[in-house]
């Protein structure tokens, strides 16, 4: 298996453009999760989906963001308008139900 | 909120010796999990301990857990140094409704050769 895969590993944008950021989770995995990762407010979960339908959205810092799922080996995570303080690595991850399996991430820098 | 937090926050010691990280959270939870993270990398998945459980051994990796103080050690023994990294706890709190795990902002631990 070749994990959790995420794309793009780095990206690089201006403020105020569209950022979709991609997942694809371990096969049979029913979890998956977004989370942000920064200096000052370290491991942050965005929003969680079980079985491709979202469970929890709390996370969700602004309305800018937006996540789907539409089946079970595919995710997305867009933030429009992107602004400065989004720039962060963004982890996808996936669970049977108990330990996560992380991808690499992606890192963010908005300008 | 964080629902972990790690100390300490740095950690250095000489290749070969023991390293010990603690953990304290808040509130009852389900189960507690330590996760590595190398620089650039995804965090990596160490170990779970559930909540009846007290202690939990991995290899060079010894996990206990005290509910009754709300804290969890990682006991890393004759550490290398590929050891070099960040560790996290991580809880799954038993509120219910709730699958996502809480991370706390880490120990940074250096393994000097």
């Amino acid at each position: 298996d070749a994990g959790v895969i995420q794309s793009p590993r780095h990206e690089v944008t201006e403020m105020g453009q569209e950022v979709t950021l991609r997942c694809k989770p371990i096969s049979g995995h029913d979890y998956l999760f977004w989370y942000r990762q920064t200096m000052m407010r370290g491991l942050e979960l965005l929003i969680y989906f079980n079985n491709n339908v979202p469970i929890d959205d709390s996370g969700m810092p602004e309305d800018r963001f937006s996540a789907k799922m539409p089946n079970a080996s595919f995710s997305t995570l867009k933030i429009q308008p992107s602004e400065p303080r989004d720039s962060a690595v963004y982890f996808c991850a996936s669970s049977q139900g108990d330990g996560y399996t992380f991808g690499s991430g992606t890192r963010l820098t908005v300008v | 909120s964080q629902q972990g937090e790690e100390d300490p926050q740095a950690l250095s010691i000489q290749e070969g010796e023991n390293a010990t990280m603690n953990c304290s959270y808040k509130t009852s939870i389900n189960n507690l999990q330590w996760y590595r993270q190398n620089s650039g990398r995804g965090l990596v998945h160490l170990i779970l301990i559930r909540s009846n459980e007290r202690e939990k051994h991995s290899g060079r990796l010894r996990v206990t857990l005290d509910t009754s103080k709300k804290s969890s050690s990682l006991l890393i023994t004759a550490s290398r140094a590929a050891d070099t990294a960040s560790y996290f706890c991580a809880t799954l709190y038993s509120g219910g409704g709730a699958d996502g795990l809480t991370f706390g902002k880490g120990t940074h631990l250096i393994i000097q050769p």
